[in-house]
């Protein structure tokens, strides 16, 4: 079935440091991909998609490239800030429910 | 914006009791989920529905059941509270057959069973 691996944590940056976390996955046909990020105390929230192989998301400085190829989605940050810290998580919806398989997370601690 | 309430932050709970959570979306979604997230292993489908009464088990539906009654709302039901049942649930809701949608979540019931 589908599955999704993420790099493990936390990840501990100091501020205006770059910010790179892996996601690589498994899946048959063509999925979609996102990165969610999860505040503390809040819900997951969209931080990007990329629903073809090549699609650039990107938001809030945050960028990843769906690389077919290497079956990658990595999320890359140039210059964190201590509000980045969270916890992020990467996911592939595979199906027309869109259901999201997600990686595990990985949890991010930005120092000032 | 749409926003998906969860009826509690916390709860908490004796083993063997029937515990309800419940789920409301006001955007008029036809997909709605349940997950449950525990450190290290990410977020796991407990069941979707997508449509009214209609219901589909996830990857980890044992010990779990659903009510879709109306549109709006969803119930996770947990028949007999397990102290293996500890953990965060998230509720979410999507737009109907639409793969590339994303998900739009609930801040999470925190649900302890002691």
């Amino acid at each position: 079935g589908d599955s999704v691996t993420q790099m493990e944590g936390p990840v501990t940056l100091s501020e205006e440091a770059f910010l790179t976390i892996n996601c690589t996955y498994t899946a048959t046909g063509y999925p979609s991909l996102f990165w969610y990020v999860q505040y503390p105390g809040e819900g997951l929230q969209l931080l990007l998609k990329a629903t073809k192989a090549d699609d650039k998301g990107s938001n809030k400085g945050f960028e990843a490239t769906y690389r077919k190829e290497t079956t990658s989605f990595h999320l890359e940050k140039g210059s964190v800030q201590v509000s980045d810290s969270a916890v992020y998580f990467c996911a592939l919806s595979g199906d027309s429910w869109g259901k999201l398989q997600f990686g595990a997370g990985t949890q991010v601690v930005v120092t000032p | 914006d749409v926003k998906v309430t969860q009826s509690s932050r916390y709860l908490v709970k004796r083993t063997g009791e029937k515990v309800f959570l419940e789920c409301v979306q006001d955007m008029d979604h036809e997909n709605m989920f349940w997950y449950r997230q525990d450190p290290g292993l990410g977020l796991r489908l407990i069941y979707f529905s997508y449509d009214v009464k209609m219901k589909e088990k996830g990857d980890i539906p044992e010990g779990y059941s659903v009510s879709r009654e109306k549109k709006e709302r969803f119930s996770l039901i947990l028949e007999s509270a397990s102290t293996n049942q500890t953990s965060m649930y998230l509720c979410a809701s999507s737009p109907g057959a639409r793969p590339h949608s994303p998900l739009h979540f609930g801040n999470g019931t925190r649900l302890t069973v002691t």
